[in-house]
Parts: C-alpha cells; sequence; structure tokens
C-alpha cells in the first residue's frame, strides 16, 4: 500500500509570504503528526491530530502555524507571515490508532529567502 | 522536558567493522524507536522495543532497550556501504502520542 505523501516536495517562498504544506497519511491510520527538522537535528514535534481534531499543538512555535485535518485523513500545515527561521523541512507522519510507532512522509523541505 | 542524547554524533568506519550508537536520556519512555533517514527522505522505522531489557534483532543490527527504559543501543555487525545514513532514536513519552527524537548519529561506511 501507499505510504505517507507529502506535497510539495519543496517550497521557496519569501519572507512575510503565507505557504501551505499538505499530508496525505496512510489509509486507515488515524493519527497523523507533524514535525519539523532543522538541518543537522532530529525532528521537532509540532502537532498530533487524532481523527479530525488536534489532540495536542504544544510543540507549535508561535500563532502564525495552524493545521488542519477536517475531513480525518488529509492535513493542511499552514504558516503564515513566514520568516527566515521557518526554513526547514517539515515532516508528517502517521500512525494506526494509539500504537507509538509512526511511519513518515517524504517531508517538504520550506526555503524562506 | 524530555532529552535524548546520542553519541557519536558522526562515525566513519571501514566496510566490515562493527559499531555501537547510544541513545541516553533522563526521561522514562513508554517506548523507544530506531529510525534511519537517507538524505532527501523521511525517517525510515527500523524496529520498536517496549520492555525494559529486550533486545531485538534485524539481521546485524542489534537494538537492546535499557532495564529502567531510559536509554538504548543499536549494535551493527561487519558494517556495509548500504548502512550509510542518519540514524535517529525516538522515545516515546508515557500518556502522549508525539516522539521525542535523539539528536542522530550521522554514519558513514566505506568501502
Amino acid at each position: 500500500g501507499a505510504g505517507v505523501s507529502q506535497t510539495p516536495s519543496n517550497k521557496v517562498t519569501e519572507k512575510g509570504k503565507y505557504v501551505e504544506l499538505r499530508c496525505d497519511p496512510i489509509s486507515g491510520h488515524t493519527a497523523l503528526y507533524w514535525y519539523r527538522q532543522s538541518l543537522g537535528q532530529g525532528p521537532e514535534f509540532l502537532i498530533y491530530f487524532q481523527g479530525t481534531g488536534a489532540a495536542d499543538d504544544s510543540g507549535l512555535p508561535n500563532d502564525r502555524f495552524f493545521a488542519v485535518r477536517p475531513e480525518g485523513s488529509v492535513s493542511t500545515l499552514k504558516i503564515q507571515r513566514t520568516e527566515r527561521g521557518d526554513s526547514a523541512v517539515y515532516l508528517c507522519a502517521s500512525s494506526f490508532g494509539g500504537s507509538d510507532e509512526q511511519f513518515f512522509g517524504p517531508g517538504t523541505r520550506l526555503t524562506v529567502l | 522536558t524530555q532529552l535524548l542524547e546520542q553519541s557519536p554524533q558522526f562515525l566513519s568506519i571501514q566496510e566490515g567493522e562493527n559499531l555501537t550508537v547510544y541513545c541516553n536520556s533522563s526521561s522514562v519512555f513508554s517506548s523507544l524507536q530506531w529510525y534511519r533517514q537517507e538524505p532527501g527522505e523521511g525517517p525510515v522505522l527500523l524496529v520498536t522495543v517496549v520492555t525494559g531489557g529486550e533486545v531485538k534483532k534485524l539481521k546485524r543490527l542489534t537494538f537492546q532497550f535499557g532495564d529502567a527504559r531510559k536509554d538504548s543501543s543499536l549494535h551493527i555487525t561487519a558494517a556495509q556501504p548500504g548502512d550509510t545514513g542518519l540514524y535517529l532514536c525516538a522515545g516515546a513519552v508515557t500518556g502522549f502520542q508525539k516522539l521525542v527524537f535523539g539528536t542522530g548519529t550521522r554514519l558513514l561506511v566505506s568501502p
């Protein structure tokens, strides 16, 4: 079966612009996660969805970051007024129910000029 | 704040050598995962360990979870160039679904 997919694979934007990053989880996985990975670092947790609701958004760095999952499947991470410090790889993962095992997509590399 | 420290940060070895990567924390985790990540790709799950003292083997890779579920190790026997990559440990925090990742160990195996 298909794994987690993310689009776009690369996104270059200018400081101050708005961006949307999309994640399509593994079919049947109810849990979806967003992480951010800076160069040379391990991924850092941003937000976790169980179904349609954000069960834990404690990792979102500030109110410029927002994520939705309206139908409990595809999720969109939205970043307003992008800053150069937002440049990173944004990873999406999904898991089945309450399992600790998360399966990751290839990521979206965001570059803010 | 839960932190996972990995050592070494970087390891460059010759094909056929053995190596061990360590993942340490002062926090207790309900489980611990090991991932391998290659450039331009997302982390790929290698193994999950759940029970303190648990040992799992995956071909030439041996994973161990510490008795107190605070630390873990990954041992590779007779490393091959195909083992090259970034190895990440990640702990699952009890009561939460998020993973806390280590800083990563970048392994380079030369022929």
